[in-house]
């Protein structure tokens, strides 16, 4: 067990829709991470937040949007959903989020697009 | 996103064997990180190298940051059928981290 929480572990919807992903990271953690892991793209970073504040941006589509709150829970918003958005959403969790920093994974989210 | 190359992408082992792969980059990372994923789980991480030709062990683990800091390779001794699993190498540049295509593993008994 990681200590990083994610809600829901599977998640089944249609296209068109929105969802939103939660995470808690570990306790003490100020940094959350947003991974897309898919077949075909791999593991893919999408975004950071550091102690509520936008850090850094990867590949996220601007249908996707996420926040931290100041509890330092995050929430991964997935709106217009495609079929092609079917993956495993990982959050990720570190202390600082600087360069050599544990990152610590969840079991991730399971999103099913039909 | 920064671009990995991890072989080899699968490999069947026998129980005993030892097993080596390994991550190019055509970049430079300040930090090169070896993770394991089982199914249904999130990738946990096994080793972390933090400099350059840094040699770190973890168990049955072993992994390097080259000289370059453009690669890295991980070796697991002595294997299991609890070593199965995909082991993805990542770079880790500020405040992301770019991941590898992942390497199955497969063990037989």
């Amino acid at each position: 067990d990681s200590g990083v929480t994610q809600t829901p572990k599977h998640l089944i919807t249609a296209t068109g829709q929105r969802v939103t992903l939660r995470c808690s990271p570990r306790s003490g953690d100020l940094s959350v991470y947003w991974y897309q892991q898919s077949l075909d793209q791999g593991l893919q970073f999408l975004i950071q937040y550091y102690n509520g504040e936008e850090r850094a941006k990867g590949n996220i589509l601007e249908r996707f949007s996420a926040q931290q709150f100041p509890d330092l829970h995050s929430e991964l918003n997935l709106s217009s959903l495609e079929l092609g958005d079917s993956a495993l959403y990982f959050c990720a969790s570190s202390v600082s989020g600087n360069s050599g920093n544990t990152i610590y994974f969840g079991e991730g989210s399971w999103l099913t697009v039909v | 996103g920064q671009q990995l190359n991890q072989s080899p992408q699968s490999m069947f082992i026998q129980e005993g064997e030892d097993v080596s792969m390994n991550c190019t980059s055509s970049s430079i990372f300040n930090t090169w990180l070896w993770y394991k994923q089982d199914p249904g789980e999130g990738p946990v991480l096994l080793i972390a190298l933090y400099k350059a030709g840094e040699l770190t062990s973890n168990g049955r683990l072993t992994a390097q940051f080259g000289i370059t800091r453009k690669d890295s390779f991980l070796n697991i001794s002595a294997s299991i059928p609890s070593d199965v699993g995909i082991y993805f190498c990542a770079g880790q540049e500020d405040y992301k981290l770019s991941f590898g295509a992942g390497t199955t593993v497969t063990v037989r008994a």
